[in-house]
């Protein structure tokens, strides 16, 4: 069975300060990890995403996360938050080699204090 | 490339009634999935389609069904719809199989009243 644990439901930074998220998976399987984004009213838009390549993975707008196997996390960084940052952010795990589900965790809101 | 379109962007029902909610998927992509938000939570995955049948359920009830059509576009239909139903309904498409990543519509704000 899979699932997703985001550690903090609410996060709050000072603009210009990095960013963490946090989240750590359960997984049977080989799993694929996500980080996707939501702004308020709207869907949702991915980030980034590991698959099996490379465990530091790259996304838009500077953010980054890195895939930990041993710690069974995939938290997601970037070094200096901007206003336009605010949003729900969601960790998301599947099965790298199935693709009827997806699992998301409940979320992470970022809150950038100017 | 054109992304998920979902229809309509609202929609306000009575208890008891029926709803169904359409999705056209992302040019290139063959699965479609549905996914329920209550508000302040995290999707919940309904269903999947691929090949126009059900390709993978989550712990949805019966009167949660669904269809995809050839041009691979799906509907979501919700029969004797409860008060708990009220949530955003987004749809999401992907290529079976390749780990791109889903690509999400804006949804559709369902309020059952």
């Amino acid at each position: 069975a899979q699932s997703v644990t985001q550690l903090d439901s609410h996060v709050s930074v000072s603009e210009g300060t990095p960013v963490l998220l946090r989240c750590n998976y359960s997984s049977s399987y080989s799993p694929s990890l996500f980080w996707y984004v939501q702004h308020p009213n709207k869907g949702l838009q991915l980030l980034l995403k590991y698959t099996s390549a490379a465990t530091l993975v790259k996304g838009i707008n500077g953010f980054e996360a890195e895939f930990k196997k041993s710690e069974t996390s995939f938290h997601l960084t970037k070094p200096s938050a901007h206003m336009s940052d605010a949003a729900e952010y969601f960790c998301v795990v599947s099965d790298r080699y199935r693709d009827d589900k997806i699992i998301f965790g409940k979320g992470t809101r970022l809150h950038i204090l100017p | 490339e054109t992304g998920v379109t979902q229809s309509p962007t609202h929609l306000i029902k009575t208890r008891g009634q029926q709803v169904t909610l359409r999705c056209s998927s992302q040019s290139g992509h063959n699965t479609v999935s549905w996914y329920q938000q209550a508000l302040g939570q995290g999707p919940q995955f309904i269903f999947q389609y691929y090949r126009e049948e059900e390709n993978g359920r989550g712990n949805f009830p019966p009167r949660f069904s669904g269809l995809q059509f050839p041009n691979y576009s799906s509907e979501l239909n919700v029969n004797a719809l409860e008060l708990d139903d009220s949530a955003l309904y987004l749809c999401a498409s992907s290529f079976y199989l390749l780990k791109g990543g889903y690509t999400f519509g804006s949804g559709t704000r369902l309020t059952v009243v």
